[in-house]
């Protein structure tokens, strides 16, 4: 079965950082175009940005908001995705999800999702 | 503000039929597939409808989609209690380069 597992969150400082992962199992990573989803408290899914296959060029596209402050990385030897947020602020408080996208069939979008991993940002 | 539009909220009762609908545009909709993802309160999104109308592997067939120009619509009939959830659609968005989502609709079984 796929698994994805994110951990990292907690609270932090505006102006702070921080590194989320999503462990992978279940599947074949390194094929995988992986993204992150993040959702405010009460509030609705934003896509943060994706990252391809090494295969596919290990390309990044990021949502406009992010700004060059989140970057998104994968170590296919480990099955692990990370997303690495700088210059946080109180607006970046959510829940982060990771989502794998067509594993379970080419142009399915986005088909299996973490449990998703708080990230609180306030002084 | 989401990119996709949907009404925040819906309702019916227990074996009604229940549309929820999805707006967007030629740069999403218009050009690429739909698919539905609805959470359960405190739990993960999880896809339910993918290209439109096609259901992954275990989604009962009382969910149906459908799409037409850049809207898009979800069906669901026979309403069951534990249909009650948040529902978004999705469509990859060729201008904004990335997945667009609407802001979701609640949906309660009264």
């Amino acid at each position: 079965d796929v698994q994805l597992v994110e951990s990292g969150g907690g609270l932090v400082k505006p102006g702070g950082s921080l590194t989320l992962s999503c462990a992978a199992s279940g599947f074949t990573f390194a094929n995988a175009w992986m993204n992150w989803v993040r959702q405010a408290p009460g509030k609705g899914l934003e896509w943060v940005g994706r990252i391809k296959s090494k295969d596919d060029g290990e390309t990044r596209d990021y949502a406009t908001f992010v700004k060059g402050g989140f970057y998104i990385s994968r170590d296919d030897s480990r099955n692990t995705l990370y997303l690495e947020m700088h210059r946080l602020q109180t607006d970046d408080t959510a829940v982060y999800y990771c989502a794998t996208e067509d594993i379970m069939i080419s142009g399915v979008g986005l088909d299996y999702w973490g449990q998703g991993t708080l990230v609180t940002v306030s002084s | 503000q989401s990119v996709l539009t949907q009404t925040p909220s819906a309702s019916g009762t227990p074996g009604q039929r229940v549309i929820i609908s999805c707006s967007g545009s030629s740069s999403n909709i218009g050009t690429n597939t739909v698919n539905w993802h609805h959470q359960l309160p405190g739990t993960a999104p999880k896809l339910l409808i993918y290209s439109n109308n096609q259901r992954p592997s275990g989604v009962p067939d009382r969910f149906s989609g459908s799409k037409s120009g850049t809207s898009a619509s979800l069906a669901i009939s026979g309403l069951q209690s534990e249909d009650e959830a948040d529902y978004y659609c999705a469509a990859w968005d060729d201008s904004l380069n990335g997945w667009v989502f609407g802001g979701g609709t609640k949906l309660t079984v009264l």
